[in-house]
């Protein structure tokens, strides 16, 4: 069975400072993995996926197979960055997306 | 162009009714898959139509069902409503869905309220 860990249901952290949120996953072939946003009051959005290996917004996702680790990165957070995070998974064949928990992550001015 | 709709936005209903959401994809896209957000169980996979065929189907009892239309809206129906079945239902579509690539785009939900 597939499965997304989101480790951190709540990071806080300064503006300026960098962020790293936590994705890992479980599925025994080659997956698809991506990073969805939720803004307060927005609808859910995509962020970035791996396989485009592209930077949105300053943040960056490695896709590490040996660690089965997919983690969200930016170097200096800015408070327009808060929101909730969602890292998902989509498996071979036409199987829908499996999410994580989610992490909020709060930027402090 | 215009976003995933889904329509109604808020509802509550009674423990044994019956429930239908509606969902109009971005004008093109021809897959359209629907998930339950609780905050117990976070977003889960309910199912997935592909030109009006159902082609995938999350771990739900047979009580959800959905049917896609020739114009690639969708409904999805819930029968004899559970307290459990109070969530957020949201709608998703792409262009073809499948793991080509596609961006998946998300509408901003139905909020369900079983009481």
């Amino acid at each position: 069975a597939q499965r997304v860990t989101q480790p951190e249901k709540l990071l806080s952290v300064f503006k300026g400072a960098p962020v790293e949120l936590k994705c890992n996953y479980s599925y025994s072939g080659s997956p698809e993995l991506f990073w969805y946003v939720q803004y307060s009051r927005q609808r859910l959005q995509l962020l970035l996926r791996h396989i485009s290996r592209e930077s949105i917004k300053g943040f960056t996702a490695d896709l590490n197979k040996g660690e089965t680790s997919f983690h969200l990165k930016k170097p200096f957070a800015q408070e327009e960055d808060s929101a909730m995070y969602y890292c998902a998974l989509k498996g071979g064949g036409a199987d829908g997306l499996t999410f994580g928990k989610g992490t909020h992550l709060i930027i402090q001015p | 162009k215009a976003g995933v709709t889904q329509t109604p936005r808020y509802l509550i209903k009674t423990r044994g009714q019956q429930v239908t959401l509606s969902c109009s994809p971005i004008s093109g896209h021809r897959s359209v898959s629907w998930y339950q957000q609780t905050p117990g169980q976070g977003l889960q996979f309910l199912f997935e139509y592909f030109s009006e065929t159902q082609r995938n189907k999350g771990n739900f009892p047979g009580r959800f069902s959905g049917r896609q239309f020739s114009n690639s809206r969708s409904e999805m129906n819930v029968s004899t409503l559970e307290l459990g079945d109070s969530a957020l239902y949201l709608c998703a579509s792409s262009l073809t869905g499948g793991i080509s690539g596609n961006t998946i785009y998300f509408g901003e939900g139905s909020w369900l309220t079983v009481v």
